[in-house]
């Protein structure tokens, strides 16, 4: 199976700083590779994606992600972290589950505190 | 255009009970999909409906069924409810199976079991 590893619970960054929420995938074939993000008590937004092309992914509010395929990591990050960027972000992969449909699997989460 | 809606919001609900949890996908999505995610943890695969049919399952015991009716719209039914039951409940809807052009997310329904 597919998955991805978030090996840090918690990120603090002061805002105005840049922000870089790390994720590392094991994977066999291309990797499809996303970025969530959770705010408290909601549902998930889809933040950006990574099938092919290039190694830099932009997506929304200003986010972006690097595919790094010899470090097998896709680095979630920001130039300057804004306050209400604070909130949980889920890295996910293309999985294929039973009867070889697909499916997306998440990381554990990394919640990102920025500080004023 | 509606997003995606899950109902109710939260549900409390006794050990040995059952739950049904709905949710309508976006318009236009014609794939659901349904994850649970426990307090501190990712979204856990449960199951996928695509055309009325459970096309994939994840790793939970076959208390977790569903249902996708015509108009794309589908349940999620546990039955004899456990403690650790308790969780965010998360519908996903997508066309197809969301890895191209990723998921829509409800907000979720809390289900808490005591």
């Amino acid at each position: 199976a597919q998955s991805v590893a978030q090996p840090e619970d918690q990120v603090n960054v002061a805002e105005g700083n840049p922000l870089t929420v790390k994720c590392t995938y094991s994977v066999s074939g291309n990797p499809y590779l996303f970025w969530y993000v959770q705010y408290p008590n909601r549902g998930l937004q889809f933040l950006l994606k990574y099938i092919t092309g290039d190694n830099l992914v932009k997506g929304s509010y200003g986010f972006e992600a690097e595919f790094n395929k010899s470090q097998t990591s896709f680095h979630l990050k920001k130039p300057s972290a804004l306050v209400s960027d604070s909130a949980l972000y889920f890295c996910a992969v293309r999985d294929i589950g039973s009867g070889g449909y697909q499916k997306v699997t998440f990381g554990t989460g990394t919640k990102l505190q920025v500080i004023p | 255009d509606a997003g995606v809606t899950q109902s109710p919001t939260h549900l409390i609900k006794t050990r040995g009970q059952q739950v049904t949890l709905r949710c309508s996908p976006k318009s236009g999505h014609d794939t659901v999909s349904w994850y649970q995610q426990a307090l501190g943890q990712g979204p856990q695969f449960i199951f996928q409906y695509y055309e009325e049919e459970e096309r994939q399952r994840g790793n939970f015991p076959d208390r977790f069924s569903g249902h996708q009716f015509p108009n794309y719209s589908s349940e999620l039914n546990v039955n004899a409810l456990l403690l650790g039951d308790s969780a965010l409940y998360l519908c996903a809807s997508s066309l197809g199976s969301g890895t191209a052009s990723g998921y829509t997310f409800g907000s979720g329904t809390r289900l808490t079991v005591v």
